[in-house]
């Protein structure tokens, strides 16, 4: 059963557009979720992410939303570059129990090409 | 500060070979995590350590074990190899405080080839 799922394995988006990335999760225990950028052979490069006790979170081109009642969160990129073209993938946190191990629960992936 | 490094990059082995890799994490942080990315199965938790103990562990066989040592540097091994464990391995640290907010951190990982 995947707790965290991003329905979309591809976006396209033009250069200078809005790219949006979506992730659903099904765990309401997840308190803490993050959005990590990966180029293929690398290790996936953390962007930004954001707590449950919060709605929005901005650095530089990209902001995270959270909708806690609908299980979404998504990531927006503004401007996109051709650079950004990855695979995203959005993970989510949880305890496993109090004051100990956090374990980490990854979506499938979203490739992200951005067209010049 | 230094980010998390993973030795060897690349690795061939042969089915029934078995493999050690290494993760030194990030100055500081004592929690080291290994991950097994493959293309049908993404992202998968093997294990997490934190000071010397194991305290978490994913859906693997016993093939599949590792350790930390007392400088938060961990080994990963795995026994009798076969072929569909040829995979990207991803190791990754934070400091794992417990809290919300702990974020993990990931090394450019270990690429293993099983013939």
């Amino acid at each position: 059963d995947q707790q965290v799922k991003q329905n979309s394995p591809s976006l396209s988006v033009q250069e200078g557009r809005i790219s949006i990335l979506n992730c659903d999760y099904t765990n309401s225990m997840f308190d803490y979720f993050l959005w990590y950028k990966k180029y293929p052979a690398e290790g996936p490069t953390f962007l930004i992410s954001i707590s449950s006790i919060k709605d929005k979170n901005e650095d530089g081109r990209f902001t995270v939303f959270l909708n806690k009642s609908a299980k979404h969160l998504s990531l927006h990129i503004v401007p996109s570059q051709p650079g950004d073209s990855a695979v995203y993938f959005c993970a989510a946190s949880s305890a496993l129990s109090s004051g100990s191990a956090r374990q980490l629960t990854f979506g499938s992936g979203t490739q992200l090409t951005v067209l010049p | 500060k230094a980010g998390v490094t993973q030795t060897p990059r690349y690795l061939i082995k042969t089915r029934g070979q078995q493999v050690t890799l290494s993760c030194s994490p990030i100055s500081g942080h004592r929690s080291v995590s290994w991950y097994q990315q493959t293309p049908g199965q993404g992202l998968q938790f093997l294990f997490e350590y934190f000071s010397e103990t194991q305290r978490n562990k994913g859906n693997f066989p016993g093939r599949f074990s590792g350790r930390q040592f007392s400088n938060s540097r961990s080994e990963m091994n795995v026994s009798t190899l076969e072929l569909g464990d040829s995979a990207l391995y991803l190791c990754a640290s934070s400091t794992q405080n417990g809290l919300a907010g702990d974020t993990q951190y990931f090394g450019p990982g270990t690429r293993l080839t099983v013939l």
